[in-house]
């Protein structure tokens, strides 16, 4: 059990490029989960995958985001056209099964100048 | 939809001391699990305590322990004993119990908890 691994852990960007983050889930994790954090809040919940099937998505993900799990294993987000109002960290967390604990990564902190 | 409340931005406790922190919730379910999250400056959020809807007895982690009170939609942590490395932001979190479901969280605004020595 090596924990969930996000990459990069930092990211600055300017607005308006593309920018994409992995997550590594913990192995046999079939469930993984994207959320967002801004500075003073709790996590917002953003997408919900079971395997390579992206299951929910809220409506804080624009169009401008997109994630995808090729495989069922590891999930890349990416947001394009970035703006300022993205800065936030955004966390990866995996579950193996229904009503088992959930696993949180250390996120990503995105910084769009 | 469900929403969490954490009405305390900060609150502090000397080392050694006991702490409470607040959480109240909105939900029309009847079935669903309750949550603390502790996320220190390292970020990563790490599960503190949980507690089954439908279980009365309050859930104890060692010094962490809840008051749970389903009636009142009231989900309070005591810590007991406060450690230097209890400092951090802690999370109420709120998860729907229907199988099948995502299983997603809804997270409170979060506390900060100082320590002093």
């Amino acid at each position: 059990d090596t924990g969930v691994s996000q990459d990069p852990r930092h990211k600055i960007t300017k607005r308006g490029q593309n920018v994409t983050f992995r997550c590594d889930p913990i192995s046999e994790h079939n469930r993984l989960y994207w959320y967002r954090q801004t500075l003073g809040q709790g996590p917002e919940f953003l997408t919900y995958f079971q395997n390579e099937a992206q299951l929910e998505k809220s409506r804080l993900l624009s169009d401008r985001f997109s994630a995808e799990r090729p495989k069922g294993s590891f999930s890349t987000l990416e947001i394009q056209r970035t703006e300022q109002g993205d800065s936030a960290m955004y966390l990866c967390a995996s579950l193996r099964a229904w009503g088992e604990k959930l696993f949180f990564g250390s996120g990503t902190q995105l910084s769009v100048l | 939809a469900q929403t969490v409340t954490q009405s305390q931005p900060e609150m502090s406790v000397q080392e050694a001391e006991t702490v409470t922190l607040s959480c109240t919730y909105d939900t029309s379910e009847s079935d669903y699990y309750l949550f603390w999250y502790k996320q220190p400056p390292s970020r990563q959020m790490i599960l503190v305590i949980r507690q089954e809807a439908y279980k009365q007895q309050n859930a104890t982690e060692n010094r962490f322990s809840v008051n749970f009170q389903k009636a009142a939609k009231s989900f309070s942590l005591k810590i007991s004993d406060s450690q230097l490395g209890d400092a951090a932001m802690y999370f109420c979190a709120y998860r729907t119990q229907t199988q099948g479901g995502s299983e997603k969280l809804v997270f409170g605004k979060g506390t900060k908890l100082t320590v002093n020595p």
